[in-house]
């Protein structure tokens, strides 16, 4: 079965401490990993998406890379506005579907 | 605003009432999903339509659910008898065909049972 795990569940930084998350995923035929920012009350906002392993890809203080079983989220010197909680996301393993299984998310928090 | 709309936002009703959410997603894009988010996790999916034609449905959507987009544009998702379990935030999300995984999510309804 596919399977998403993300760590920690929770993470609270001081404002310019760099840090990373982690995705670890299962799933049977890669068709890409996503990652998605979820503010409080508000629908997940798309952020990247990587296809294949040693891809990275970068925006603003975000940075997140690929290996075959996991993916990283390194967030360099944070600020307030970063805090979120943060979603990765697979396609489900059947060749042509487009359900996404997610993680059950980061909650980040930076602190002034 | 040219984003993903939902209504309502919040929903409280009494278990057994049926209630009914609407989404109108971004008007080019053709794929519409709905998925369901409780505290704390990450959204599960529960249905997807390519235009109008329901082209996958989780199995773990109960009988009770039923969704429709009758002409390829809004959609809508009812629950029946609704249960305390269903208590949770209804996402609805649309993409163009060419998007992969990058899906523009609404802000959701919220649906209480009490």
């Amino acid at each position: 079965e596919d399977q998403v795990t993300q760590s920690p569940e929770a993470l609270r930084l001081q404002e310019g401490e760099s840090s990373s998350l982690n995705c670890s995923y299962t799933v049977s035929g890669l068709r890409g990993l996503f990652w998605y920012r979820q503010d409080p009350g508000k629908g997940p906002e798309f952020l990247f998406t990587l296809y294949s392993a040693g891809e990275e890809k970068e925006k603003e203080r975000l940075k997140a890379t690929l290996t075959k079983k996991e993916s990283f989220l390194h967030i360099t010197a944070p600020k307030p506005e970063d805090s979120a909680t943060y979603l990765c996301a697979v396609h489900d393993g059947i060749q042509g579907a487009q359900k996404l299984v997610f993680g059950q998310g980061t909650r980040l928090t930076i602190n002034p | 605003d040219t984003g993903v709309s939902q209504n309502p936002r919040h929903k409280i009703t009494k278990r057994g009432q049926n209630v009914t959410f609407r989404c109108d997603p971004i008007s080019e894009h053709n794929r519409l999903y709905w998925y369901r988010q409780t505290l704390g996790q990450g959204p599960e999916f529960l249905t997807y339509f390519q235009n109008e034609a329901q082209l996958e449905k989780s199995r773990l959507l109960s009988d009770r659910f039923s969704a429709e987009r009758p002409k390829g544009s809004f959609s809508t998702l009812e629950i029946q008898r609704t249960e305390q379990g269903d208590s949770a935030m209804y996402l609805c999300a649309s993409s163009p065909g060419t998007s992969g995984g990058e899906l523009f999510f609404g802000e959701g309804s919220r649906l209480t049972v009490l």
